[in-house]
């Protein structure tokens, strides 16, 4: 079946690192491809998405590229902040009947200031 | 900006009793999901419902739990018989169209099961 694999935390990086959250997934067709937050006591947020190969999504500084011939959907931002620690999730689902989220494990990202 | 709410944000109860966890959808959307994440866990799909009826369900979702919208703006997931193991997280979320593909979560209720 449909899964989504992306690297294990806890991440510990200091303030203004280069970050990069790796995610791979598998499935058939074409599915869209998400990162969701969830910052410390609340619910998820979607941060960005992508619905087709080639798509770079992007929100808050952070940017992820739909590469269907990795099957690979990484996030990166730049510089991150304090403000930036959560967890991370990434996540596929389709647009048809079989339209489930279908998400990764977490990548739990703690900032250092 | 419209969001889906939840309610209660935390439930208590005791191994064996019903629970009603409660969830208003964005006003025009018509499919409706619900997820759990167990602490620490992923976030597992549990069900959709579209049209007035389930339209997939996990393994999860067994006969100890319902889902219903009983009126306009309600969506509900009831269990039953609450177990131990189903202490999580439960999230609802819902979407406009089947052609879209973002659906937007609620904050989550968190049952806790003694």
């Amino acid at each position: 079946g449909d899964s989504v694999t992306q690297m294990e935390g806890p991440v510990t990086l200091s303030e203004e690192a280069f970050l990069t959250i790796n995610c791979t997934y598998t499935a058939t067709g074409y599915p869209s491809l998400f990162w969701y937050v969830q910052y410390p006591g609340e619910g998820l947020q979607l941060l960005l998405k992508a619905t087709k190969a080639d798509d770079k999504g992007s929100n808050k500084g952070f940017e992820a590229t739909y590469r269907k011939e990795t099957t690979s959907f990484h996030l990166e931002k730049g510089s991150v902040q304090v403000s930036d620690s959560a967890v991370y999730f990434c996540a596929l689902s389709k647009t048809n009947r079989d339209d489930k989220i279908i998400f990764g494990k977490g990548t739990r990202l703690h900032i250092l200031p | 900006e419209p969001e889906v709410t939840q309610t209660p944000s935390h439930q208590v109860t005791q191994m064996g009793q019903e629970v009603i966890l409660r969830c208003v959808p964005i006003s025009n959307h018509l499919y409706f999901y619900w997820y759990r994440q167990i602490l620490g866990q992923k976030v597992e799909f549990l069900v959709s419902f579209y049209n007035n009826e389930i339209s997939e369900k996990s393994e999860i979702f067994d006969d100890q739990f319902s889902v219903e919208r009983p009126d306009g703006s309600n969506f509900t997931l009831k269990i039953r018989s609450t177990k131990l193991e189903d202490s999580a997280m439960y999230f609802c979320a819902s979407k406009s169209t089947g052609n879209t593909d973002t659906q937007y979560f609620g904050p989550g209720t968190r049952l806790t099961v003694l």
